[in-house]
């Protein structure tokens, strides 16, 4: 299986700061496609996770353009910019190039 | 609007069977996508169980062996997962999803 690995699990944040989120695969995540296939996730409390960005860096619908999402091959990036109080959570990679997908390990997002 | 809804028992005894329904109405199953069922386990760990395509192939994950089965009616625009021979590990929110759209989730606990 394919491995994701997530840092930082855990980040205190002030509201208008910015942060990055790290997810490393094991494997490269381009797709015989061409595409790649690594998508974020949100999940705020008591909701149900939430589709942030798809295939790398394309936000999802209603999803603010302070979050964005970077990388390639092996290596990607969440970012966002000034955090606000409703962006707190956890946060997940989640890679569907290779069977079976799989998830990083979540990357918690609270206030300072 | 897109939802999606699973429903089912909130507990099912080791040994047993766990059988959940995801009813989906705005979109039509057969239409495009894959319809997965991903769990969360306590923590933040969550698990991709496996798919059953618009087209009614399906994809399960390698973890669940021979334990898992995704069906679908169509005629009811719903899809569903059988977890066979449960023990205290199945013990998760279970959640349909087509990954830009989740359902609000069941918690299933196995216990005797």
């Amino acid at each position: 299986d394919v491995v994701m690995t997530q840092t930082p699990p855990s980040l205190s944040v002030a509201i208008g700061q910015s942060v990055s989120i790290s997810c490393k695969s094991s494997q490269s995540l381009v797709y015989s496609d061409g595409k790649t296939y690594l998508h974020w996730l949100l999940q705020s409390p008591g909701q149900s996770p939430k589709l942030l960005i798809y295939q790398v860096s394309n936000l999802g619908s209603g999803v603010p353009d302070r979050f964005s999402g970077t990388g390639s091959q092996k290596d990607f990036t969440l970012k966002i910019s000034r955090v606000e109080a409703e962006d707190l959570g956890v946060y997940y990679c989640v890679q569907a190039t290779h069977f079976p997908w799989t998830f990083g390990g979540g990357t918690k997002l609270e206030l300072k | 609007e897109i939802q999606l809804q699973e429903s089912g028992p909130g507990l099912v005894k080791p040994s047993q069977s766990l059988s959940l329904t995801c009813s989906v109405t705005g979109y039509t199953i057969t239409s495009g996508y894959d319809w997965s069922w991903i769990r969360k386990f306590p923590g933040n760990k969550m698990e991709w169980m496996g798919y059953i395509s618009y087209s009614g192939s399906t994809n399960y994950n390698p973890s669940l062996k021979s334990r898992i089965s995704i069906t679908r009616d169509t005629s009811k625009n719903q899809f569903f997962l059988q977890l066979n021979s449960v023990t205290t590990e199945d013990t998760a929110t279970y959640y349909c999803a087509r990954f830009d759209y989740w359902g609000q989730g069941v918690m299933v606990t196995v216990s005797s």
